[in-house]
This record gives structure tokens, C-alpha cells and sequence, in this order.
């Protein structure tokens, strides 16, 4: 079956500009979940969706970061006036959760951002 | 506050040597932890979670709640074993925190 997929694979932009980024879970998975990866960092996490409202939205670095999630699938992931400093790989997982393994996130094959 | 170290950046072991690849974490509670690893030119995926208790691939991951690591272990390293591996954890949050990650190499 298809998994997590997001677009564009790469996206550069020059600074200023706003930018969105898509995520299309796996059918039937309730949780959505934003990270992000930057050179030399580990994954930093962002936003976490349950259905359509986001209980979690600790991560995100700034105001200009925003994100939505609508019918409960399909997740976009917004950031307006990009500074060089949002260059990094936005990755999303979806989660389902399972009685007796708690829950499992699949993750995207990310979105490579480069504000020039 | 939660948070996962990985120590080591980098990792080099010759094929058929054991490897370990060290994770620590803190976390006040009773936290759920993870192994996630990356292949070349794939998507993370999960390689391991302490819950399940189960060995993948010939890995194998204890929880030390004493020492509050999460390493994880393989006797006999493999060429297709070379990899980004994050560990990873998920406290009363949903979210994972993870580590900075460490790149293992196998060594022909």
C-alpha cells in the first residue's frame, strides 16, 4: 500500500517568499506529525495533529511557521517571509496506535527546503 | 523535559565485529523508546521499539532504566547494516524526541 508522501521532494525559494509543503498520510491514520531535520541536527519536532486540531503545536520555531490539517488527511505545513535559517528537510509520519505495540509513525521522504 | 543523546557521530566496525551504537536518555517518567533507522537514499522507518521487545535484522535493544540507555546491539555487523540510526522517545506527549542520530559504516 502507499505510504506517507509528501511534495515537493525539493523546494528552493529565495528569502522573503512564502512557502507550503504537503503531506498525505496513510489512509486511516488519525495522528499527522511535523519534524523537522536540519545540517548536522537531529529531527526537531514541530506540530502534531490529532483528526483535524493540533493538541501539540510546541515546535514550531516562530510565528511565520504555520500549519492545518483538513478532513482529517492531508496536512500543509506553511512558512511565510523564509529566512535562510528555515533551510532544512520538513519530514511528516502518520500514526495509527495498536493495543499491544502503542503506536507506530511512518514517516514521508521529506521535503529538502533551501532559502537562498 | 525530555531528551535523547546519541554520543557517538560516527561509527566504523569491520564486518562480522559486534557493533553497539549508545543511546541515553532523560526523562522523568516512564519513557517508550525507539531505534529508527535511515539507508541510503530511503525514508526513516522504524527499526525497533523496547515495547515489543522483539530483535530485527539480528538488532537488539534493552532498556536500562537504571542507567537510562536504550543501546543498541548487534553481534555480527553486515555490510547492508551501514545506515543513519536515531534513537528515539516518546514521553506523556505524543511526539518523538529525537537523537542527533550516529552514522554507522561496516567496514568490508
Amino acid at each position: 500500500g502507499a505510504g506517507v508522501s509528501q511534495s515537493p521532494s525539493n523546494k528552493v525559494t529565495e528569502k522573503g517568499k512564502d512557502v507550503e509543503l504537503r503531506c498525505d498520510p496513510i489512509s486511516g491514520h488519525t495522528a499527522l506529525y511535523w519534524y523537522r531535520q536540519s545540517l548536522g541536527q537531529g529531527l526537531e519536532f514541530l506540530i502534531y495533529f490529532q483528526g483535524n486540531s493540533a493538541p501539540d503545536k510546541s515546535g514550531l520555531p516562530s510565528d511565520r511557521f504555520s500549519a492545518e490539517r483538513t478532513g482529517g488527511s492531508v496536512s500543509t505545513l506553511t512558512i511565510q517571509r523564509t529566512q535562510q535559517e528555515d533551510s532544512a528537510v520538513y519530514l511528516c509520519a502518520s500514526s495509527f496506535r495498536t493495543l499491544h505495540l502503542g503506536e507506530t509513525q511512518y514517516f514521508g521522504p521529506g521535503t529538502r527546503l533551501l532559502v537562498l | 523535559a525530555q531528551r535523547v543523546t546519541q554520543p557517538e557521530k560516527l561509527l566504523s566496525v569491520f564486518k562480522g565485529a559486534p557493533v553497539e551504537l549508545k543511546c541515553n536518555y532523560s526523562y522523568s517518567g516512564s519513557p517508550e523508546l525507539f531505534w529508527y533507522v535511515q539507508y541510503s537514499r530511503q525514508r526513516l522507518q522504524l527499526l525497533l521499539r523496547h515495547i515489543s521487545r522483539e530483535s530485527i535484522k539480528g538488532f537488539t535493544a534493552d532498556l536500562n532504566k537504571g542507567e537510562t540507555s536504550f543501546h543498541l546491539k548487534k553481534p555480527f555487523a553486515q555490510e547492508e547494516d551501514s545506515a543513519m540510526y536515531y534513537c528515539a522517545l516518546k514521553g506523556g506527549n505524543e511526539k518523538l524526541t529525537f537523537g542527533t542520530g550516529t552514522r554507522l559504516t561496516i567496514i568490508p
